[in-house]
């Protein structure tokens, strides 16, 4: 069974610009849910989806969007960056979503300029 | 507001010897908790679960323990391998919440 796939693994962008970053969950798992690694940070919650529906966000600004698909997939979006949004963005997926293990992928390596 | 702490930044352990990593927690409503084994570069392997309905759970060399009247957890690694050594974070969950709280890890090396 495949595992979580992230795309792209590496990026870089300038100041100001926009980012989409992409993630396969596992086959049959219907949530996914994105989080942010920072240097000596732990991971912090961006939200999480499930059939489509964003069912909790964390304490990130609006700059931070996602979207799921109906085939599960999901997609989320940084505008306007900032020099402090490069970091690791690291998609995981689970079966149900509640009390259930999540499952992550490689993640993708943002660095803004 | 760190609601799941990881006190110790780095652990060094003796080749076959017991690694205890520890982790603490605030909010006593959290029910469900994961441990995860994070090398460079890759994104974090899922080693083993417990549920707050259980206080031990044990998975080959992986053993999690789950005190909560203390508000701790802690998982052990018997006997401790050098390809043990990553950073270890302890993550929970409230039900009901779809999302989980990290906390900033730990630094495992275990040495030949």
């Amino acid at each position: 069974k495949a595992g979580v796939t992230q795309t792209p693994r590496y990026l870089i962008k300038t100041r100001g610009q926009q980012v989409t970053l992409s993630c396969s969950p596992i086959s049959g798992h219907r949530s996914v849910s994105w989080y942010q690694q920072t240097p000596g940070q732990g991971l912090q919650f961006l939200f999480e989806y499930f059939s489509e529906t964003q069912r909790n966000k964390g304490n990130f600004p609006g700059r931070f969007s996602g979207r799921q698909f109906s085939n599960s997939r999901s997609e989320m979006n940084v505008s306007t960056l900032e020099l402090g949004d490069s970091a690791l963005y690291l998609c995981a997926s689970s079966a149900q979503g509640f009390g259930n293990t999540i499952y992550f992928g490689e993640g993708s390596w943002l660095t803004v300029v | 507001d760190q609601q799941v702490k990881q006190n110790s930044p780095s652990l060094s352990v003796q080749e076959g010897r017991i690694s205890i990593l520890n982790c603490d927690y605030t909010n006593s409503m959290f029910d469900y908790f994961l441990w995860y084994k994070k090398y460079p570069a890759e994104g974090p392997t899922f080693l083993i679960s417990i549920s707050s309905i259980k206080d031990k759970n044990e998975d080959g060399r992986f053993t999690v323990f789950l005190n909560k009247s203390a508000k701790h957890l802690s998982l052990h690694i018997v006997p401790s391998q050098p390809g043990d050594s990553a950073v270890y974070f302890c993550a929970a969950s409230e039900g009901g919440t779809y999302k989980y709280i990290f906390g900033t890890g730990t630094r495992l090396k275990v040495l030949a």
